[in-house]
């Protein structure tokens, strides 16, 4: 069985770092990309970046280019989701989700979510 | 960054037909990508209601059908049940290989 199983709730004041994870199961983590979305609380659905584990080719939406970083350790079948320096603006609940096959096929598994609160 | 065009929201009697429609461009739908569909119910993860535009997956009931046509898409319910209250996304990509979704809608079922 596919699963995706994302790392808990943080709560983190504004400035600091951050990274959470998403690892795979059930199937080769290094044959599918891996997309992360964001979203907001009471909005919609914000596509960030997506990500390759076999060779790490990564995807930016132009909104999350620069503000965070997409990475993935094919040797422990995760990706993460990274940020340098939170703002509360990136006080959201972040999915990530693998496409059936190709970048461009939809989101056939999703991950529980991860909650991030960034508050001082 | 590309945008994908939904209304806020539709509403419908139980056992109607109701459609939900996503505007693109030429850049995402009418450039021949793909739409993909999903409903999201409170405090849950998105789930695959329509891939590749006219698909089902196993599972999703024949209630739910989708279309396109030129730079917009739209998704069909028939049928309407309460079970079917919630927010659906469209989704996209444009010419960079970079997804998009739509601003979403919420049904709701008087």
């Amino acid at each position: 069985e596919v699963q995706l199983v994302q790392s808990g709730a943080e709560v983190k004041k504004p400035g600091e770092s951050l990274k959470i994870s998403c690892k795979g199961a059930g199937y080769s983590f290094t044959s599918y990309w891996i997309g992360w979305v964001r979203q907001m609380p009471g909005k919609g659905l914000e596509w960030m970046g997506i990500i390759y584990p076999s060779d790490s080719d990564t995807r930016y939406s132009p909104s999350f280019q620069g503000q965070v970083t997409i990475s993935a350790d094919k040797s422990i079948s995760t990706a993460y989701l990274q940020w340098s320096s939170l703002k509360a603006s990136d006080t959201a609940m972040y999915y990530c989700a693998r496409p059936q096959a190709g970048v461009t096929s939809s989101f056939d598994y999703w991950g529980q979510g991860t909650l991030v609160t960034v508050s001082s | 960054q590309s945008v994908l065009t939904q209304p806020p929201s539709v509403s419908g009697a139980p056992g109607q037909r109701v459609t939900i429609s996503c505007t693109g461009s030429s850049s995402n739908i009418g450039a021949g990508y793909d739409v993909h569909w999903y409903q999201q119910l409170p405090g849950t993860a998105p789930k695959l209601l329509i891939y590749d535009t006219i698909n089902r997956p196993s599972g999703v009931p024949d209630r739910f059908s989708g279309s396109k046509s030129g730079t917009s898409a739209s998704l069909a319910i028939t049928g309407l049940q309460a079970e079917d209250e919630a927010d659906y996304y469209c989704q996209s990509y444009d010419s960079s290989l970079r997804g998009v979704f739509g601003t979403g809608t919420k049904v709701t079922v008087l």
